[in-house]
């Protein structure tokens, strides 16, 4: 089966622009996240989705960041105006619901760096 | 809330050598948990999980991790190291039931030296 697609793969932009994630789940997989790695760190939980409804978004930064699942497939994650330490990998990632106790499948992420 | 502490940045050991690579967590209520390893420029890949019934779970590569509920650790472990081994490894937990949100460790390097 194919895996989370990404892109883009790298994106270099400077403070006070604006920028867009796209993800695209594993087929069937109901639950799809978005995560912030910052170098030396592990993922951080930005936002989960069940289907196109989020179900935990606690950790996301709202006055900046905003994501959306419309129709429950893909998913785009937007930054607007961006920071010099929003500088990090942003994985997306998706699990199947019928197995919610399942591992979750990582993309490739997108390294975003911010000048 | 719920947290994961791997204590070592890096472990090194050597190729043929068993590998042993500590976590631990604390949660309120019963956890599942989890290994995922990472290459360079690459997504996590997962591991193996805990989630209920024998203590001892073994997942991919060779790679195998005990659940000890009284030390509230999940190290994982490896007999025999590869170079190819050497990668990032990350450690994470969540509670059981509902949709609950995972929380990863800050990972810990494994150098296998040849």
């Amino acid at each position: 089966e194919a895996g989370v697609a990404q892109s883009p793969r790298y994106k270099i932009i400077e403070k006070r622009q604006s920028v867009a994630f796209w993800c695209n789940p594993i087929s069937g997989h109901a639950t799809l996240y978005w995560y912030q790695q910052i170098l030396g760190q592990g993922p951080k939980l930005l936002i989960q989705f069940q289907n196109n409804g989020v179900v935990d978004d606690s950790q996301l930064p709202k006055d900046r960041f905003s994501a959306e699942r419309l129709k429950g497939v893909d998913s785009t994650l937007k930054i607007q105006p961006a920071k010099l330490e929003d500088s990090a990998v942003y994985l997306c990632a998706s699990s199947s619901l019928r197995r919610s106790r399942n591992e979750q499948f990582f993309g490739p992420g997108t390294r975003l760096t911010v000048l | 809330a719920q947290s994961v502490a791997q204590p070592e940045d890096q472990v090194n050991v050597a190729e043929g050598n068993p590998l042993t690579v500590k976590c631990t967590y604390s949660v309120s209520g019963n956890p599942y948990l989890f290994w995922y390893v990472q290459y360079p420029n690459r997504g996590l890949q997962f591991l193996l999980k805990y989630i209920t019934g024998d203590n001892l779970v073994k997942g991919s590569y060779g790679f195998e991790a005990e659940f000890n509920k009284s030390q509230t650790s999940f190290h994982l472990k490896k007999p025999s190291a590869l170079v190819s081994d050497s990668a990032l490894y990350f450690c994470a937990v969540r509670v059981s039931g509902g949709y609950q949100k995972v929380t990863f460790g800050i990972g810990t390097k494994l150098q296998v030296i040849p």
